[in-house]
């Protein structure tokens, strides 16, 4: 059974950079899916960030293109997600999630999801 | 980007009712179309992918349909599990976006 699980700091200053990575067990992170970063901001709706393969390939929400950076380790098994110029908009509960192309790419495991707020 | 929206926002029902939520897509999306149900404080979980295929170990009381731009989530006979959040979301081009949800509350 693959198992996600999100690590990061929970705390991020205005203006600083969220750096998160989430651990895949139970299945490569080189398989033909690709691995996704979803978030929610306290007490609304689900927000696409983007999703990389393992190759390095890459797509980004537009509205987040100009500060999301996604990168791959398959070596450790893992992807991260980093977020510059943070802002009180940018407080969320942030998941990861395999997007599974044989269920025509939704995601079918999640991780349990870190919340992150933005406050000096 | 494809706009996907929701009604309605909130659903009040009583167990056993036959409950549907429909989802909206501002353009046409075949049938890259997948629900999830997420309940407070836990991970969204797919329900239905493809429009209309359960997802393995969904009960079969879920039920999707549509094609183009509306599309629907049936659940035929709601339970006490079933109180949730649901949403929408389309794979059809990037952006991928979910709809705003569907809060199923008790009556």
């Amino acid at each position: 059974q693959v198992h996600l699980q999100e690590s990061g700091p929970g705390l991020v200053r205005p203006s600083g950079t969220l750096s998160l990575t989430c651990a895949v067990s139970g299945g490569s992170i080189s398989s033909s899916n690709w691995w996704s970063w979803v978030r929610q901001p306290p007490g609304k709706g689900l927000e696409w960030i983007g999703e990389i393969f393992h190759g390095g390939s890459t797509n980004y929400s537009p509205s987040l293109k100009s500060r999301v950076t996604m990168s791959v380790d398959t070596s450790k098994n893992h992807f991260s997600l980093n977020l510059r110029s943070m802002t009180a908009a940018d407080t969320a509960v942030y998941y990861c999630a395999r997007v599974n192309s044989s269920i025509l790419g939704a995601a079918d495991h999640w991780g349990q999801g870190t919340l992150v707020t933005v406050s000096s | 980007d494809i706009q996907l929206t929701q009604s309605p926002s909130l659903l009040s029902a009583s167990v056993g009712d036959r409950v549907t939520i429909t989802c909206r897509a501002s353009q046409g999306i075949s049938t890259y179309l997948a629900w999830y149900q997420q309940k407070p404080g836990k991970a969204p979980e797919v329900l239905i992918y493809a429009a209309s295929t359960l997802q393995s170990g969904v009960p079969s009381r879920f039920s999707g349909s549509g094609s183009g731009t509306e599309f629907t989530l049936t659940i035929s006979s709601l339970q006490p599990e079933d109180f949730a959040t649901y949403y929408c979301q389309q794979f059809n081009s990037y952006p991928r976006t979910f709809g705003q949800g569907t809060k199923v509350e008790i009556k």
